[in-house]
């Protein structure tokens, strides 16, 4: 369903610091996830994905974590640039469902 | 390369006028295609999806319609809109991979309709 909340929640980091953005998924069937980054008047952009049967998947400076018992799901930012400063939202996707549902989102900012 | 087009990029309509929004994607063939409205400061809310030439599943009863006359193209309606309609929609493609998997969605840049 659809997320609630007028404010999302906010990430602030200096910039050159790590990121780790967290996000708690709702389906213990979920198999597949995803993390996106946008962009203010932007279009959702795909940053890495994650299936089930793996608990890390690494990128270019970035990192995705599966914990599975506990339904949580981040994604870690290594030295974060003033480029990263978007909104950072989770999806997640049950097997036999053509449905991708969202968390809420998180707003990174990046300080100087 | 796969991509896709939304259109317009920005809508002005007063309410009780009808909407067309138009979605289309190159370089693939038979993609799921989605629907999603953002409200401002909110996350992605899934209107409608298509996994087929004629093939609409709606998630949430609303003034809104979908359809898909073309493989590879899907478009979002209204015949009156109403104010709680404005909000930023945006068009989604995803595809089958190694035979079982979905690949992510890919999203267009969106249309940011105002409802006046």
């Amino acid at each position: 369903g659809e997320s609630v909340g007028l404010h999302l929640p906010t990430l602030s980091v200096q910039e050159g610091d790590n990121s780790i953005i967290n996000c708690a998924y709702s389906n213990s069937a979920s198999d597949y996830f995803i993390w996106y980054k946008q962009e203010s008047g932007k279009g959702p952009q795909f940053i890495i994905d994650i299936r089930s049967n793996m608990d890390k998947r690494q990128g270019q400076r970035v990192t995705v974590l599966l914990n599975k018992t506990v339904k949580h799901l981040s994604l870690q930012i290594a030295a974060t640039q003033p480029g990263d400063s978007a909104v950072y939202f989770c999806a997640e996707k049950t097997p036999g469902t053509y449905k991708y549902i969202f968390g809420t989102g998180t707003r990174l900012k990046v300080l100087a | 390369s796969q991509t896709i087009h939304q259109w317009p990029a920005t809508l002005v309509q007063p309410v009780g006028s009808p909407l067309s929004l138009e979605c289309t994607v190159e370089g693939t063939s038979n993609p799921n295609l989605y629907w999603y409205r953002q409200a401002a400061g909110r996350g992605l809310q899934l209107l409608f999806y298509s996994v087929g030439i004629g093939q609409i599943s709606s998630e949430v009863p609303q003034n809104l319609s979908a359809s898909r006359p073309q493989d590879r193209q899907f478009i979002l309606s209204s015949k009156k809109l109403l104010l709680s309609d404005s909000g930023f929609y945006l068009c989604a493609w995803s595809v089958l991979v190694s035979g079982a998997y979905n690949s992510p969605l890919h999203f267009g840049n969106g249309t940011r309709l105002t409802v006046t």
